[in-house]
C-alpha cells in the first residue's frame, strides 16, 4: 500500500475552514484514501474515504487531485472539538490493515 | 458514541494477575479487531476476527489470548503481562472482514505494575 506524507502539526482558528493536506504520490489505481482522526485519549474515528471523485459527508469534504497524488481533508467550520490527530491512510478497499503513521496534530484556537 | 463499547475503561494489574478486556459492538458488523497503542507510537493491529473466526494474529505474544464467542462480542484475556504491555487497547468493528471503514471503541487504558 502507498505511503503518505502529512505535516506534523497545523493550527486553525475556530469557525474557519481547516484544510489538511496529504501527499500519496505512489498511490495505485485501486487504492483508496481514508481519513481518520483521534481525539486525545479516545479511539480513532472514521471520517471519510474516496477513490478519485471528491466526497462530502456530514463531517468533512475530501478533495482528491486529478492525478490522485495528493488530497485535502476539509473541515468547513472548525470547532474546538475538532482538535485531534488526523490520519491519512491509503490502501486497497479489500485490505483491512490500516497502517497508521504519525498524522497531523490539528489544534483549533479560539 | 460509536456503537462500540469497551470495559473496563481503565485497568491496573500486576504481572502475575489474569484479567480480561471486553468489547461489544451494536452495529451489526461481522468483523472485530484488537489494536494496541503504546505511548507515542502508531496503532498496531493485534488480532482480527471475521464471522467469529480468527483471520489475523500479528505475531502477538501468547500472554494475550483473544476470544470471539459471536460477532458482537470480543474478549482479550491477559495473563503474566510485562510492564511494556502497558498501553491503550482498542477494539474496532467493520461490516466485513476486508473493510478499512472501521469503528473504534473508547479503549481500555492498561497499566501493568
Amino acid at each position: 500500500d502507498a505511503k503518505t506524507t502529512q505535516p506534523p502539526s497545523m493550527d486553525c482558528a475556530e469557525g474557519r475552514a481547516a484544510n489538511l493536506p496529504c501527499n500519496h504520490s505512489t498511490i495505485s489505481g485501486n487504492e483508496y484514501v481514508y481519513w481518520y482522526r483521534q481525539i486525545h485519549s479516545q479511539g480513532p474515528q472514521y471520517i471519510i474515504h474516496g477513490l478519485k471523485n471528491n466526497e462530502t459527508n456530514e463531517m468533512a469534504s475530501l478533495i482528491i487531485t486529478e492525478d490522485r497524488k495528493s488530497s485535502t481533508l476539509i473541515l468547513p467550520h472548525a470547532t474546538l472539538r475538532d482538535t485531534a490527530v488526523y490520519y491519512c491512510i491509503v490502501l486497497r478497499d479489500s485490505n483491512y490493515q490500516l497502517i497508521w503513521g504519525a498524522g497531523t496534530k490539528l489544534i483549533i484556537k479560539p | 458514541e460509536t456503537g462500540v463499547t469497551q470495559t473496563p475503561r481503565h485497568l491496573v494489574m500486576g504481572m502475575t494477575n489474569k484479567k480480561s478486556l471486553k468489547c461489544e459492538q451494536h452495529l451489526g458488523h461481522n468483523a472485530m479487531y484488537w489494536y494496541k497503542q503504546s505511548a507515542k507510537k502508531p496503532l498496531e493491529l493485534m488480532f482480527v476476527y471475521n464471522f467469529k473466526e480468527q483471520t489475523e494474529n500479528n505475531s502477538v505474544p501468547s500472554r494475550f489470548s483473544p476470544e470471539c464467542p459471536n460477532s458482537s462480542h470480543l474478549f482479550l484475556h491477559l495473563h503474566t503481562l510485562q510492564p511494556e504491555d502497558s498501553a491503550l487497547y482498542l477494539c474496532a468493528s467493520s461490516l466485513s472482514g476486508g473493510a478499512a471503514e472501521q469503528y473504534f471503541g473508547p479503549g481500555t487504558r492498561l497499566t501493568v505494575t
